[in-house]
């Protein structure tokens, strides 16, 4: 089966640009996550969807970020303006139905703030 | 709270011998734990998960874990490094109870020739 798709793989933008990425998930998967990685960093949650509704969004800087999964399949994560510590590794996670929890992960989107 | 801890951010093994990294979690109920390795710009890559079934589990390129719900942990074992074993590693922890995914730290794994 095809795995977590994301475009672009690299960005590089100025300071208080706007940018988005794309995610496509495994099909089928109802969960999605969007997570930034900062170098050196562990993975943070920015948003969870369930279908096309937000499950968690409590560490989205919501003054600069938005995302949505309208049809409840991919998702756009949106930035607008971007400052220069957006600078990171943004991760898309999809995950099934089975109770258990395994995220399967794209390859990511590094972005770069000038 | 609930937390994941990785206990080692640094690990640094020759070529030929053992790994351990460590990872300790706090749960009110019985979660799901996982594994993910991520080599220099790349995702995140499944290496192993426990799901309450065998305690011992394995994963994939000959890692394995053991989860001890007494001492909280889940540490990741290998009997003999390899140089491709070189990449961060990162224990994570899913609360069935509650939805959520909790992420370590991360142990950077270094292995020398």
């Amino acid at each position: 089966e095809a795995g977590v798709a994301q475009s672009p793989r690299y960005k590089i933008i100025e300071k208080r640009q706007s940018v988005a990425f794309w995610c496509n998930p495994i099909s089928g998967h109802a969960t999605l996550y969007w997570y930034q990685q900062i170098l050196g960093q562990g993975p943070k949650l920015l948003i969870q969807f369930q279908n096309n509704g937000v499950v968690d969004d409590s560490q989205l800087p919501k003054d600069r970020f938005s995302a949505e999964r309208l049809k409840g399949v991919d998702s756009t994560l949106k930035i607008q303006p971007a400052k220069l510590e957006d600078s990171a590794v943004y991760l898309c996670a999809s995950r099934g139905t089975s109770g258990e929890g395994t995220q399967y992960f794209g390859p990511g989107t590094r972005l770069l703030v000038l | 709270a609930q937390s994941v801890t990785q206990l080692d951010s640094h690990v640094s093994v020759s070529e030929g011998t053992p790994v351990l990294l460590r990872c300790n979690y706090s749960s009110s109920y019985s979660p799901s734990l996982f594994w993910y390795v991520q080599h220099p710009n790349k995702g995140l890559q499944l290496l192993l998960k426990y799901t309450s079934a065998a305690t011992l589990v394995k994963g994939i390129n000959g890692f394995e874990a053991e989860f001890k719900k007494s001492e909280t942990s889940f540490h990741l074992t290998k009997p003999s490094a390899h140089m491709s074993d070189a990449a961060e590693y990162f224990c994570v922890v899913y609360y069935t109870g509650g939805f959520k995914t909790i992420f370590g730290a991360g142990t950077r794994l270094f292995v020398k020739a």
